[in-house]
């Protein structure tokens, strides 16, 4: 069964950079599949922040393209968000998710952790 | 790329059937063979419930449709249960690797 884990800080200052990782298990990221990240402000719906390739190669929102970067360790079997720049209007839960082979759909999800942007 | 246009609400009775619309524009819904639904419960990650506009994952009820109309595309609940109340989100592929969402749907089951 493939799970998935967001993990990083759940606070980050104004002006700061917001860093995720999700770690994969039950399924290897080498094996070929895209991985995304996405977010819902308190109250809100879901936002595609991107999605990232085991190869590296990446695909970002345009909205968000230039605050973003994306990495992925295969050593780790786990992948990361760096958003730099972060206001308060970045406060959101934070989730990864696989994306199914040959659609735009994603099928296995984190649980997701909420990150709020405040000093 | 713009949010595909979802009803924020949609209700029906236990047993009852009820369809949730999301309007794109030809550059995404319209365009593509790629829609998705999800469903989320408060405080839960989304589930995936279809995807290529009518398929079903493995495990999902088959209460559970899609469809598509021109710009338009539609989750349809049949035969409403009390753990369908959640809410419902559309996605679509907009063209140059990228990704949109609907606002989401907030179902009611009454």
């Amino acid at each position: 069964q493939v799970q998935l884990q967001e993990s990083g800080p759940g606070l980050v200052k104004p002006s700061d950079t917001l860093s995720l990782t999700c770690a994969v298990s039950g399924y290897s990221i080498s094996s070929g599949n895209w991985w995304g990240w996405f977010r819902q402000p308190p109250g809100k719906g879901l936002e595609w922040i991107g999605y990232i390739f085991y190869s590296g190669s990446t695909y970002y929102d345009p909205s968000l393209k230039s605050r973003v970067t994306m990495s992925v360790d295969t050593s780790k079997n786990q992948f990361s968000l760096k958003l730099n720049s972060v206001t308060a209007v970045d406060t959101a839960v934070y989730y990864c998710a696989k994306k199914r082979s040959g659609d735009y759909s994603f099928d296995y999800w984190g649980q997701g952790t909420l990150v709020t942007v405040s000093s | 790329q713009s949010a595909l246009t979802q009803p924020p609400s949609a209700s029906g009775s236990p047993g009852q059937s009820v369809t949730i619309s999301c309007t794109g524009t030809s550059s995404d819904v319209g365009g593509y063979n790629f829609v998705s639904w999800y469903q989320q419960h408060p405080g839960k990650a989304p589930k995936l419930m279809i995807y290529e506009g009518s398929k079903r994952p493995s495990g999902v009820p088959d209460r559970f449709s899609g469809s598509k109309s021109g710009n338009t595309a539609s989750l349809t609940v049949s035969g409403l249960q009390a753990e369908d109340e959640a809410d419902y989100y559309c996605s679509s592929y907009a063209g140059s690797n990228n990704v949109v969402f609907g606002g989401g749907t907030k179902l009611t089951v009454l």
